[in-house]
Formats: C-alpha cells, structure tokens, sequence
C-alpha cells in the first residue's frame, strides 16, 4: 500500500541521548516535511525538503536536524534529547513544494525522560 | 503574527448537522485547508478553498471569506464515525502552513 512508513510508533528516551526518526514515502512525491503536534497547539513545521538534497528550517528547528539524500526517505534526528522534545512527531510528503495536500505518516510517540 | 483560531471542542447529535468555524490572521493567502485527524491518527485531507463561496464534497462543505479571514466546515447528516478532531490550515505567503489548534467534535447518540 502506497504511503508514508514512520518508525519508532512509539519511543521513551533518557534526555542527552540521540535519536533518529525514521521516515519513508513510495508515493515519488518531492516536498517532504516533519512537524510536532502538542496539546492545544497547531501542528508546528520543524524542517522541510523541497526536494532531494535540500533541506529547510521550518518554524521550531532547534535541537533537530535532518537530511535528505534521496527522495523516499526523511530521516529527523535529535543529537541531544531534552524533555520539551516530548511529543507526537509526523512526517508529511506533498506532490509539490507550493500544495497544501499534505499526506501524513501515522505519527512518532516520543517520550523523554 | 500569524494567527488560527478554531473553537476547542463542539458536540453535536448524531444525524444533525454542525458548523466548524476558523477565523485567521496571516502574512498573505494561498488557500485555506480542512484536514481530519481521529484521535491516535495522522490528519487525512477534507477541503481545500481559494476562492470565496462554498465547495461541497459529499457530506462535507467548506465556506471562505478572504475578506473576513473567515471559513467554516459543515458537516452533514452525522455519523458516530465523524468524530475527530477538525484542523483548519492557511497557507501564507511563502506557501507555509499555518495550522490551528484542531476542534475536537464528540457525536452523541
């Protein structure tokens, strides 16, 4: 089935500690994105890919990074988890890098102690 | 800033019909967006308005004003299933997303 594949479903993690985020699309689409989602507060952008090789910095960037070397996967990487880094992380692929269709993953649960 | 206000949570009855509303403040507007999100779910895309009036997908209809950075989902004939949380999204000038907090709507038998 056709989509985007994220892994760890679900993650508790001892703050200081590295941790990557894996995300995979097969749908061929260009624009790649993650975001967190909080309690009360809207989905908010952390970095974007437009396409292969590039990458940008979205709305709450710090203390994340990510790559992209090919077109299927887009990995996010926190180097030093913090608790406030608690949160559900999706990763998102559109058609183009100017559409608001967004096709979400199932999400990434993540915990930090 | 830019800015997404959506009611926190509505409840409605099954059968009825029930109105989402989004006002928003935002640098610039390349269309307004209604996404689906079941709760322990990804957001799955509903609507997408450019233009002011009314677009009608099924069930579901979603209303602009440009002129009053105003929009609202309706939702018609209700079933258990339509309970969710409702995300209302701009895109502003630089085609970034500017996502509200979502409104959580309970259907009760």
């Amino acid at each position: 089935i056709a989509g985007i594949t994220q892994a760890p479903t679900s993650q508790i993690l001892a703050a200081g500690r590295r941790m990557t985020l894996r995300c995979t699309q097969d749908m061929r689409h260009n624009a790649m994105y993650w975001y967190r989602q909080d309690l009360g507060l809207g989905l908010r952008l952390i970095h974007y890919s437009n396409t292969a090789g590039t990458t940008g910095k979205g709305e709450v960037p710090d203390g994340y990074s990510v790559s992209r070397a090919n077109t299927d996967d887009f990995p996010l990487t926190l180097a030093s988890a913090v608790p406030s880094q608690t949160s559900v992380y999706f990763c998102a692929s559109s058609h183009g890098e100017n559409t608001g269709e967004l096709f979400f993953g199932e999400g990434s649960r993540l915990t930090v102690l | 800033g830019q800015n997404i206000d959506q009611p926190t949570e509505m409840t409605a009855t099954e059968g009825a019909i029930v109105q989402i509303n989004c006002t928003y403040q935002t640098s610039g507007f390349n269309g307004l967006f209604w996404y689906q999100q079941h709760a322990g779910e990804a957001p799955t895309f509903l609507s997408y308005n450019v233009l002011d009036g009314l677009e009608e997908k099924g069930r579901f209809s979603s209303f602009l004003s440009r002129s009053k950075g105003y929009s609202y989902l309706l939702l018609k004939e209700l079933q258990m299933k339509d309970s969710a949380s409702y995300l209302c999204a701009v895109s502003d000038s630089n085609y970034q997303l500017i996502w509200g907090a979502g409104t959580k709507l309970i259907i009760k038998p």
